[in-house]
């Protein structure tokens, strides 16, 4: 079966620093790209960042470009997405997504794992 | 940045009535290599969105053949031809043709 698992979420305070993690089983993980892609509190989606099968290109929204870092351990079948500077809008309910095809371009999200909760708050 | 709209916002269905959510994007979502991104999504309450049709009209493994795509260029239309009680819930449109990846604001749709 395949199955994405977020861990790491918590409280943190404004300015703080967190790593959340996303460990993948059921697939060969480092065949396909990967992304994250936060929810806020009765909010809609937002896509946050994206990183290729081997980790050579990372991409990122620009609410989050210069404090959110994406990675991989293809051996660890894991990724992380390392959150400095948090702030108060950054508090969201964070997916971790497998790209639906193993493409270099243009996937969609499938599937998704349930979510690590991010609060921002001090 | 690529907007994405949908209307209506919410939707409220009488069972085994079609129901249908248009999605419109603010460029073309044609890439050059004759694929057009556009991705349609449904959240349930309380879980992870999932995908139902990927490439504008395309339905995922597993995914009823109750719903279906279809649109070009910057206008999209999912439809679902007889509306079940477990279809309740958002569903978003999301393009990938260009970064960052965006989502429309979402479709609720509940059962009258």
């Amino acid at each position: 079966e395949v199955q994405l698992v977020e861990s790491g979420g918590g409280v943190v305070r404004p300015g703080g620093s967190l790593r959340i993690s996303c460990a993948a089983s059921g697939f060969t993980f480092g065949a396909y790209a990967m992304s994250w892609v936060r929810q806020a509190p009765g909010k809609g989606l937002e896509w946050v960042s994206a990183i290729n099968r081997n980790g050579g290109y990372t991409a990122y929204a620009d609410s989050v470009k210069g404090r959110f870092t994406i990675s991989r351990d293809n051996a660890k079948n894991s990724l992380y997405l390392q959150m400095n500077s948090l702030r108060d809008e950054d508090t969201a309910l964070y997916y971790c997504a497998r790209a639906h095809i193993s493409t270099d371009y243009g996937e969609g999200f499938d599937p998704w794992g349930q979510g690590t909760l991010v609060t921002v708050s001090s | 940045e690529i907007v994405m709209t949908q209307t209506p916002l919410s939707l409220s269905v009488t069972p085994g009535q079609p129901a249908s959510i248009s999605c419109k994007s603010s460029q073309s979502l044609l890439h050059s290599d004759g694929k057009t991104y556009l991705y349609w999504y449904l959240q349930k309450p309380g879980q992870p969105p999932q995908l139902l049709i990927y490439e504008v009209s395309n339905r995922f493994s597993g995914v009823a053949d109750r719903f279906s795509g279809s649109g070009s260029g910057t206008d999209f239309t999912l439809r679902i031809s007889r509306v079940e009680a477990e279809d309740v819930g958002v569903y978003y449109c999301m393009q990938s043709m260009r970064l960052p990846k965006t989502f429309g604001p979402g479709t609720k749709v509940d059962i009258k």
